[in-house]
């Protein structure tokens, strides 16, 4: 079975530009998160959906961060315009439903310079 | 606030040894509750989930939970050098709470 997909693996873009995440879920899996991670500190939730709603997007930086899941399955997170503090590693992950495991993807690390 | 709380390391552990590691969490409402191993520049990797009080075994794991006292520990058992990563918990009530984890060193 095919596990989480997301592309690209690396990005290094300049300041002020904007940037796009894919990622593809695990067959069957309802729930796709996308999280933030810096060195040293866990996961922190940008947006966790079911099927296609967006059911806890409270932390998402919403003047320059977007996401969508169209159809519930595959989603894109957007950054625009970006800045120096956003470099870090963007993990989608997903699971069958919102109170089981959640299985990730390989993540994109992202500089922004 | 919901929090998960995880002593940040290093911990440091000879090899073929018991590895402890703790984690206590505020939601009295939690329901499930996940051990991740994270090894650098690697995405989280799943390797204990348990969901009632009591002790759960897979292997050289052996996760055990508290609901009273609020807390999940891991012990990995005859320890190894590729045990070495750092260990994520997470607890979930209608959402998943992280802590910041563990770094784990296991000395050969």
């Amino acid at each position: 079975e095919a596990g989480v997909v997301q592309s690209p693996r690396y990005k290094i873009i300049e300041k002020k530009q904007p940037v796009a995440f894919w990622c593809n879920p695990i067959s069957g899996h309802n729930t796709l998160y996308w999280y933030r991670q810096n060195l040293g500190q866990g996961p922190e939730l940008l947006i966790r959906y079911e099927n296609e709603e967006a059911v806890d997007d409270s932390q998402l930086p919403k003047d320059r961060f977007s996401a969508e899941r169209l159809k519930g399955v595959d989603s894109t997170l957007k950054i625009q315009p970006a800045e120096l503090g956003d470099s870090a590693v963007y993990l989608c992950a997903s699971s069958p439903r919102g109170d089981t495991e959640a299985f990730f993807g390989q993540g994109t690390r992202l500089t922004v310079v | 606030q919901k929090e998960v709380e995880q002593n940040s390391g290093p911990l440091s552990v000879p090899e073929g040894a018991i590895a402890s590691l703790n984690c206590t969490y505020s939601d009295r409402g939690s329901q499930s509750f996940f051990w991740y191993r994270q090894y650098s520049g690697k995405s989280p990797e799943l390797i204990m989930s348990i969901y009632s009080n009591g002790d759960k075994e897979d292997g050289r794991f052996t996760a055990q939970l508290n609901k009273a006292s609020q807390y999940v520990s891991l012990l990995i058992r005859d320890s190894q050098p590729s045990d070495s990563a750092t260990y994520l918990c997470a607890v979930n009530n209608y959402q998943l709470i992280w802590g910041a984890g563990t770094k784990l060193i296991i000395k050969p």
